[in-house]
């Protein structure tokens, strides 16, 4: 959805370097979200924000830092890399629903390969 | 912790013939909700169920969500290559708006 976009796309790092993923987004969400995904293990939730003031832990928070700068931006961080990081990570929106609309339908950006040699 | 899961992990049909993917979950659902990633792209949003035993259609995919608000399932009819993809089922508890997300299924068509 172009409304997310996520920087950078690619990015190759080596073990022990810190390294920060930056998502923003154009919806108006209060809501965003951190989710790492690897091959038969679906996606699972790093970190979520409700809106700017709000900081939750997800399933596998373990190694990974955020911080919600604003509204529309939410950053994740690996302190210092390590191989087992290495995954394709997506930074997703939802809005709290509004009306008759879905209820917490998220919007994906197009995601960051992440390798951690 | 709440856990869905999705089988089959892998599905390669002959395009024409049918599909289906069945997503379970440890734990009574609010609603669930379908997502398509296209290969190298991201999930996109499909269809939410809320209500026990609701079906809904989409042209040629057809949702279930059981009787018991656990499990749900995809059937795509006639499948197309532009079917391709991984589908993932995701959902949601008691009044939150955090998604667990299945393990996906991922369907390869071929001519």
């Amino acid at each position: 959805d172009a409304d997310v976009t996520q920087t950078p796309r690619n990015r190759i790092t080596k073990t022990g370097k810190r390294i920060m993923l930056e998502c923003s987004q154009t919806k108006g969400h209060d809501r965003m979200y951190w989710y790492r995904q690897d091959p038969g293990l679906g996606l699972r939730l790093i970190y979520y924000s409700f809106d700017v003031k709000d900081i939750n832990k997800g399933e596998i928070s373990d190694g990974y830092s955020v911080s919600r700068q604003a509204q529309a931006k939410f950053s994740l961080s690996l302190e210092s890399a390590i191989p087992n990081q290495t995954a394709l990570y997506f930074c997703a929106t939802s809005d709290p629903a509004r009306g008759a609309g879905v209820r917490g339908t998220q919007y994906f950006g197009p995601g960051t390969r992440l390798t951690v040699l | 912790g709440q856990q869905v899961m999705q089988i089959p992990q892998y599905q390669h049909v002959q395009e024409g013939e049918d599909f289906t993917t069945y997503c379970n979950s440890s734990t009574t659902l609010s609603n669930i909700q379908w997502y398509k990633q296209r290969p190298g792209g991201h999930p996109v949003f499909l269809i939410q169920l809320v209500k026990s035993g609701e079906v809904k259609k989409q042209k040629r995919l057809t949702f279930q969500f059981g009787e018991a608000k656990k499990n749900s399932s995809l059937h795509i009819t006639a499948t197309q290559t532009t079917d391709v993809g991984t589908y993932f089922c995701a959902g949601v508890t008691g009044g939150g708006n955090k998604l667990t997300f299945g393990t996906g299924t991922q369907l390869k068509v071929e001519l």
